[in-house]
């Protein structure tokens, strides 16, 4: 069965500076990797996903990701945070066989932006 | 397209009481899926639906879960004999079925307390 590791549960950034949000995964099989964010009292939203191809991945909000398969890594970074940016961020997993549909979601990391 | 919906918002119930949660997906959308989140987690797989066809469940869903599609638009969400441990929020997602790995689209959530 695969799995989502997300290393930090919080994690305080000074306004305008970089943020690495840390994603591990594990499965036997390949996968396609995502990033979503949920906003307070808000669904979740897609930031990006990584399915085949170029292993740098950019999104929505100026966040990108890094699919490393040696590391089974999916880390998230921006290089420059808000103050909107405060939200929590969730790494998900879904297997690449067919017919295989349900996303498998890590903890959460909790992105703080101090003023 | 007004996002996928879902009602109420809100549900306080007592142990012991049905409830059942409503999701309408984007109007499109052939996939319906429904994921319970517990405050601190992440939002774990319950089941999804292909048209009207339930197609998987996880073992979290039990036999006093239930989920339809009668009509391969909405869906709804009992749950019987509510119990304390049923308190999370229920979140319903839909996708549109396509040649490459289909995004997930959430609504708001159903947030459920159980007394």
């Amino acid at each position: 069965a695969q799995s989502v590791t997300q290393l930090d549960s919080q994690v305080p950034v000074f306004e305008e500076a970089p943020v690495e949000l840390r994603c591990n995964y594990s499965s036997s099989v390949s996968v396609y990797l995502f990033w979503y964010v949920q906003y307070p009292n808000q669904g979740l939203q897609l930031l990006l996903k990584y399915l085949s191809g170029s292993t740098l991945v950019k999104g929505i909000n100026g966040f990108e990701a890094e699919f490393n398969k040696s590391q089974t890594s999916f880390h998230l970074r921006k290089p420059s945070v808000h103050i909107s940016d405060t939200a929590e961020y969730f790494c998900a997993v879904r297997l690449s066989n067919f017919g295989n549909e349900k996303l498998t979601f890590g903890t959460g990391t909790r992105l703080t932006i101090i003023p | 397209d007004t996002g996928v919906s879902q009602n109420p918002r809100h549900k306080i119930t007592k142990r012991g009481q049905n409830v059942t949660f409503r999701c309408d997906p984007i109007s499109e959308h052939n996939r319906l899926y429904w994921y319970r989140q517990t405050l601190g987690q992440g939002p774990e797989f319950l089941t999804y639906f292909q048209n009207e066809a339930q197609l998987e469940k996880s073992r979290l869903l039990s036999d006093r879960f239930s989920a339809e599609r009668p009509k391969g638009s909405f869906s709804t969400l009992e749950i019987q004999r509510t119990e304390q441990g049923d308190s999370a929020m229920y979140l319903c997602a839909s996708s549109l079925e396509g040649l490459t790995t289909d995004t997930q689209y959430f609504g708001p959530g159903t947030r459920l307390t159980v007394l």
